[in-house]
């Protein structure tokens, strides 16, 4: 059982290059999320979707956009990435948004130059 | 604002016991979450807690006081595995999480 898988998990950009991220799940689970981690700092949300075909914006939305075209696959762009998105990328799935606990994928290291 | 508060690092002993605290100010409530994050890797889930009152798996506990706005982790018997970021979590009133910077936990022989 993969869990929740992504895609890279390590890429270096210039700026002004775009990129996409992958997030694939095998639980069946309704909603994904993309988060970002920087040092000193909680995981921040960028976008989420509640089912296929939906997605909602996060606390830190500015700069990228996310698709959620099948239900086990949530994608993250960067259109013109910047240095401030250096960052640890986490996508994560839950079943349901109550008490159930969200199962995060091994992180993608991405350094824009 | 929303807030949650944690110490940046401790430090503890193999064997001993070490618990952790989490304070938070979030626009709603609707529980609370504990994950353990090691070095370079995803963070895994730990426990839930949504009513007041301990829960208990194992080894670790996690606390709750609604009123206080306030969680602790606790961790017995101590073991160099142990040695990982503990991330506190709140989901607010939109059912968000709202995360702390994590606790660094250093166990030492």
């Amino acid at each position: 059982n993969a869990g929740v898988t992504q895609t890279p998990k390590f890429r270096v950009l210039k700026t002004g290059q775009s990129m996409t991220l992958l997030c694939a799940q095998d639980m069946n689970h309704e909603y994904m999320y993309w988060y970002r981690q920087d040092p000193g700092m909680g995981l921040r949300l960028i976008h989420y979707s509640v089912g296929e075909g939906t997605t909602a914006k996060g606390e830190v939305p500015d700069g990228y956009n996310v698709s959620r075209l099948k239900k086990q696959n949530f994608l993250l762009g960067l259109e013109s990435a910047a240095p401030s998105q250096t960052s640890v990328y986490f996508c994560a799935s839950s079943y349901g948004q109550e008490h159930q606990p969200q199962h995060f994928g091994d992180g993608t290291r991405l350094s824009i130059l | 604002g929303q807030n949650i508060d944690q110490p940046t690092e401790m430090t503890a002993t193999e064997g001993a016991i070490v618990q952790i605290n989490c304070t938070y100010q979030t626009s709603g409530f609707n529980g609370l979450f504990w994950y353990q994050q090691h070095a370079g890797e995803a963070p895994t889930f730990l426990s839930y807690n949504v009513l007041d009152g301990l829960e208990e798996k194992g080894r670790f506990s996690s606390f709750l006081s609604r009123s206080k706005g306030y969680s602790y982790l606790l961790l017995k018997e101590l073991q160099m595995k142990d040695s990982a970021s503990y991330l506190c979590a709140v989901r607010d009133s939109n059912y968000q999480l709202i995360w702390g910077a994590g606790t660094k936990l250093i166990i030492k022989p």
